[in-house]
Parts: structure tokens; sequence; C-alpha cells
């Protein structure tokens, strides 16, 4: 079967740090664009940021700078590395994948990131 | 950046209702445009992919058009489980912008 699966959000403090996982199974990350998807609770979805199936890289405004996207094609996994996190940063994120040109098709279930003192 | 403007951000309808969810985009983004259902407490599910490609598994019911900067989603006859928000979403190239949103409900 076709999936991916987000771990490893938590609460972490302001100014803290977290690092998401997507493990893909029934397929290899590395054929398609994997991308992060947030959704703050009751509001809508934002993108976040994506890797290529080349290894390029893309990230929002509001993540540059502090997010850093990687991947692990031995364990057919993606990573979201989150550094300087803000109370703005407080969401489900959903990692997905899409081919070039095509829709977003395959999501994770969502992993919830809430920055709070 | 390209931004993506949908209307209304609400609306409600009977079963049986023709509805139809506008989205637009700030520039062109030729066919580079899919729609999704996120249904409460669910994860978004991928309906349509460029403007018009129904997915495998979704209903005839729902149909997409429009290229360039206009784009809309029709749901023919509206049911009881098509109570959801809707999402469109630019692809051509990064950032992947969403549209706010439009909540169906059923009257």
């Amino acid at each position: 079967e076709v999936q991916l699966v987000d771990s490893g959000g938590g609460l972490v403090q302001p100014g803290g740090s977290l690092r998401l996982s997507c493990a893909g199974s029934g397929f290899s990350i590395s054929t398609y664009d994997i991308h992060w998807v947030r959704q703050p609770t009751g509001k809508g979805l934002e993108w976040v940021s994506g890797m290529g199936s080349g290894g390029d890289t893309h990230y929002a405004d509001s993540v540059k700078g502090r997010f850093t996207i990687s991947r692990d094609t031995a364990r057919n996994s993606l990573f979201l590395q989150m550094n300087s996190l803000t109370g703005g940063d407080t969401a489900v994120y959903y990692c997905t994948r899409k081919r070039p040109e095509y829709g977003m098709d395959v999501w994770g279930q969502g992993t919830t990131v809430t920055v709070s003192s | 950046d390209i931004q993506m403007t949908q209307s209304p951000s609400s609306l409600s309808a009977s079963i049986g209702d023709r509805v139809t969810i506008t989205c637009r985009a700030s520039r062109d983004i030729y066919i580079y445009l899919a729609w999704y259902q996120q249904k409460p407490g669910g994860v978004p599910n991928l309906l349509i992919d460029h403007a018009s490609t129904l997915q495998s598994g979704v209903p005839s019911r729902f149909s997409g058009s429009g290229s360039g900067t206009d784009f809309t989603l029709t749901i023919s006859s509206l049911q009881t489980e098509d109570a959801a928000i809707y999402y469109c979403q630019k692809y051509d190239n990064s950032p992947l912008t969403f549209g706010g949103g439009t909540k169906v409900e059923i009257k």
C-alpha cells in the first residue's frame, strides 16, 4: 500500500527546535516531489516546503532560513528540521507527495506541532 | 508570488443543488490547478488536477474547468457526504499556494 507516515510533532517552547519525519512505503520517495503542508487549527492549508525528486529544495517565505528539508533515500524518508520556532508555527503538519505537473495525491495523517511556553 | 483567491468562503445548499466554487489566480497558471476536499477531522483529498482531470474514485458529480487565471469546481448534484471544505491550489512552481478554502454546508 502506498502511504506516507509523518511523525515528530510535539510541544516546544518559543525559540526551540523540532525535527519532523515522513516515511514513505509502497513507493520510492526519490522518484516524487515530497512536500510539507501545514494547517493551524480551524484555518486553511499553507504550503511550507518541498523537495523535488532531483533534490532541489523550496521554502515558503515564512519559514525560509529557519526550516531545512532533507531526505534519506536509504530509509525512504524525508525530514523537516524546524528551528527558531514561534507561535505562528503551531499547526498540524502533513507530508504529501506529487509528481511534476500533477496534484498532491498521497498525504500523511499529520503530526501536530505546538509552540508554547 | 501568485495569489489564489477562492469564492465564496462558505455556502449552504440543499441536497441535489448544483454548487459552484471559483478560484482566481493573480497571474496565468495555465492549467496547473488542483482541487482538494477536506472533511471535518480529515486529511485533504485530491479531487481534480490539471484543472479538470478527475482523480480515480472521485464521483462524477464533481467537475473542474478553467485555464489561465479563472477556474471553477462544480458539484452537479450536492450529496450529504459532500459537506467539507474545498481548496484550490496552484502547482506550476513554488510557492504552491492554496486558496483560502470554501466551506460547503448542507441545508
